[in-house]
């Protein structure tokens, strides 16, 4: 059971450059979800979805795109990266249906990105 | 946005010594409270996920209590050992399935 897999785990990009974080969950959960993590911060939430087909904005979306075409895939786009957008970012799922379950996250194992 | 605090922002104990840490958010459009531990080099996994007031927790030596009306939750560790050393993190979820995280505290345990 491969849970969440994120790609790349690491990258390097120009300023100005573009780039797609790649997420996919097998669990069947229906919610997926963007974080980055900055030194001394907690975890940020970028965007996140509730199901295929639907998405929005977290605290931090600016410079961020995402889509969710399937239930197993959550893709971050980056269309022109900045030095602010250097961070981990992680990719998260849970399956949440009020009564049913913890809803707890699971996590992928993150992806370092630097913008220089 | 959503303000989840935690604290102490770290801790050094030794070896046999209980501790605990805090996290405090906001008391409206509350659903649920987890508790996340997160080692170096590896992904958050979660310890808790407590929704009523007064809920308590346990896993081992660890434990956790849930207040919803004052908005806190401590979690505690009875007789740490070095393998307890990662950072723990609390996340708020709200009416609307989004997680706001504290920024963790992060336990040393020395032998």
């Amino acid at each position: 059971n491969a849970g969440v897999t994120q790609t790349p785990k690491f990258r390097i990009l120009k300023i100005g450059q573009s780039m797609t974080l790649q997420c996919t969950q097998d669990m069947n959960h229906n919610y997926m979800y963007w974080y980055r993590q900055d030194p001394g911060m907690g975890l940020k939430l970028i965007y996140y979805s509730v199901g295929a087909g639907i998405t929005d904005k977290g605290e931090v979306p600016n410079g961020y795109n995402v889509s969710r075409s399937t239930t197993e895939d959550f893709p971050l786009r980056l269309e022109l990266a900045a030095p602010s957008q250097t961070s981990v970012y992680f990719c998260a799922s849970s399956y949440l249906d009020r009564g049913r379950g913890t809803g707890e996250l699971f996590f992928g194992e993150g992806s370092r990105l630097t913008v220089l | 946005i959503l303000n989840v605090e935690q604290s102490p922002q770290s801790l050094h104990v030794q070896e046999g010594d209980s501790t605990n840490f805090t996290c405090s958010f906001p008391s409206s459009n509350f659903y649920a409270l987890h508790w996340y531990r997160w080692e170096t080099a590896k992904s958050p996994e979660a310890l808790f996920v407590m929704t009523l007031n007064g809920d308590e927790k346990k896993k081992g030596r660890i434990s956790a209590t849930l207040n919803t009306k004052e908005g806190y939750s401590y979690l505690y560790i009875k007789g740490s050992q070095p393998e307890d050393s990662a950072t723990y993190l609390c996340a708020f979820r709200d009416n609307f399935n989004k997680f706001y995280f504290g920024s963790g505290t992060k336990l040393n345990v020395k032998p």
